[in-house]
C-alpha cells in the first residue's frame, strides 16, 4: 500500500488564526478523504478530493495529485476546531484506505 | 450523525469475557470495515466486507471473529482479549468496489477497555 505523511504533526493556534495542514503520499491515489476525529473519538468527513479543490464554509482543501500532496486550509479557528485532522488515501492498485498519523490541532480561546 | 451506528459505545471486559460489537448502517452501502485506533497511533485496518463477504483481514489475531449476516450489519466478536486490546475500534462503511467513488463513512466508535 501507500505511505501517507502529515505535517505537522502538532499545531497550536490562537483563536482566529489560519493554518494549513498538508499530507503527502507515495503513490497516486484515486480516493483521498480529509477527516476530523473530535475529542470524543468520532471521525467527521470534511472532504472527499482525490483532485481539485474544494471549500466548505471556513474549511478548504487542495489536492495536487500529480505532486502527491494535499492540503487543508482552516480558516479563522475556533476551540471547536480542536481534535485530530487525518488524511487517508488510497492508489488504484489497493483495496483500502491507509491512514496518515494525524495532526493534533488545539485552538485556543 | 453519519448514517453509521455502533453499540456499545463502552466497554469494559476481563479477558476471560465473550462479548461482541455491533456496527448498522442506513446509507445503502455494501462494504463495511473494522478498524482499530491504539492510544497515539493511526487508524489499522482489520477486517473488510464486499456484499456480505470478508475480503480483507489484514493479519488480526483470531480472537477477534468478524461476522457480517447482510450489508447493514456487521459484527466483531471478542474472545479471551489481551490487555494491549483496549483501543478505540471504529466501523466504516462505503460503496464497493476498487474504483474510486467509495468515500467511506465512519461511526463513533466504541471504547473497549480489557481488564
Amino acid at each position: 500500500g501507500i505511505q501517507v505523511e502529515q505535517s505537522p504533526p502538532d499545531l497550536i493556534l490562537q483563536e482566529g488564526a489560519n493554518s494549513t495542514l498538508r499530507c503527502n503520499f507515495s503513490d497516486s491515489v484515486n480516493n483521498l478523504q480529509w477527516f476530523h476525529q473530535n475529542p470524543w473519538g468520532q471521525l467527521i468527513n470534511l472532504f472527499y478530493i482525490p483532485s481539485g479543490t474544494k471549500q466548505n464554509g471556513r474549511l478548504s482543501a487542495t489536492t495536487v495529485a500529480t505532486e502527491r500532496y494535499s492540503l487543508l486550509y482552516i480558516s479563522s479557528s475556533q476551540t471547536t476546531d480542536s481534535g485530530v485532522y487525518f488524511c487517508a488515501g488510497r492508489s488504484g492498485s489497493a483495496r483500502q484506505l491507509t491512514f496518515g498519523s494525524g495532526t493534533q490541532l488545539t485552538v485556543l480561546p | 450523525e453519519t448514517g453509521v451506528t455502533q453499540t456499545p459505545r463502552h466497554l469494559v471486559m476481563g479477558m476471560t469475557n465473550k462479548k461482541s460489537l455491533k456496527c448498522e448502517q442506513h446509507l445503502g452501502h455494501n462494504a463495511m470495515y473494522w478498524y482499530k485506533q491504539s492510544a497515539k497511533k493511526p487508524l489499522e485496518l482489520m477486517f473488510v466486507y464486499n456484499f456480505k463477504e470478508q475480503t480483507e483481514n489484514n493479519s488480526v489475531p483470531s480472537r477477534f471473529s468478524p461476522e457480517c449476516p447482510n450489508s447493514s450489519h456487521l459484527f466483531l466478536h471478542l474472545h479471551t482479549l489481551q490487555p494491549e486490546d483496549s483501543a478505540l475500534y471504529l466501523c466504516a462503511s462505503s460503496q464497493a468496489g476498487g474504483g474510486a467513488h467509495n468515500e467511506q463513512f465512519f461511526g463513533p466508535g466504541t471504547r473497549l477497555t480489557v481488564l
